[in-house]
């Protein structure tokens, strides 16, 4: 069965910082990784979508990695701003699952101006 | 705009009572969703549906059910099996082919409380 976590649960940085948010999984066949942005009481926002076959992908001051084999994923986020403050999932879509994501539990991030 | 639109934003219920969530999209897309959202834990499938008149239970299907009538529409009736039906709810659609058929659009959630 896949599980998603993501840690830290929490993240507090200063403006300006780059940081990393982590996202592992537990069965490596997947067909693809997405990274989201929910706002608080709000519905999620798609920040980056990585086939199986995709190493990165870029938008922006964002930057998903993805390493199948290791079973991780990482969103980088540069020159963080206060408006980056978020929560940030992220999801597998395991290969042979029919539309059917995996969430992790996300990770809370306060930009601190 | 397209989008998708939920309703009502807020809910309550009393213990017993059957509520229907309301989920419409202009999207044009074949593929509809509902996820349930509580604190500490990552969105759990509870329905989704392919095409019109066709729908599979997710993971927590349990004290839900469906329809799928019109391509446009996915309601989600909370009935009163459902033992804990306090959570965010959160619909959601993509299509079936094409560049975006793996991104999912979400809308704003409902938020469900029972008094």
């Amino acid at each position: 069965k896949q599980e998603v976590t993501q840690i830290p649960a929490a993240l507090s940085v200063p403006e300006g910082e780059n940081l990393v948010l982590n996202c592992s999984f537990t069965d490596s066949a997947i067909y693809n990784l997405q990274w989201f942005r929910q706002d608080p009481g709000k519905g999620l926002t798609s920040l980056l979508l990585i086939q199986s076959s995709q190493r990165e992908q870029t938008s922006g001051r964002l930057n998903a990695s993805l390493d199948k084999s290791s079973g991780r994923s990482t969103l980088y986020i540069a020159a963080s701003q206060p408006g980056d403050s978020a929560t940030y999932l992220c999801a597998v879509r395991t290969a042979g699952a029919t539309n059917k994501l995996i969430f992790g539990t996300g990770t809370l991030l306060a930009v601190q101006p | 705009d397209g989008g998708i639109t939920q309703s009502p934003k807020y809910l309550f219920r009393k213990e017993g009572q059957n509520v229907t969530l309301s989920c419409e999209q202009n999207l044009n897309h074949d593929a509809m969703y509902w996820y349930r959202q509580d604190p500490g834990q990552g969105l759990r499938l509870i329905y989704y549906s392919q095409i019109v008149n066709d729908f599979q239970k997710g993971d927590i299907a349990e004290g839900y059910s469906v329809s799928r009538e019109k391509k446009e529409s996915f309601p989600l009736t909370v009935t009163s099996a459902q033992k804990n039906p306090t959570a965010f709810y959160l619909c959601a659609s993509t299509p079936q082919q094409g560049s975006g058929a793996n991104v999912l659009t979400f809308g704003a959630g409902s938020r469900l409380t029972v008094l």
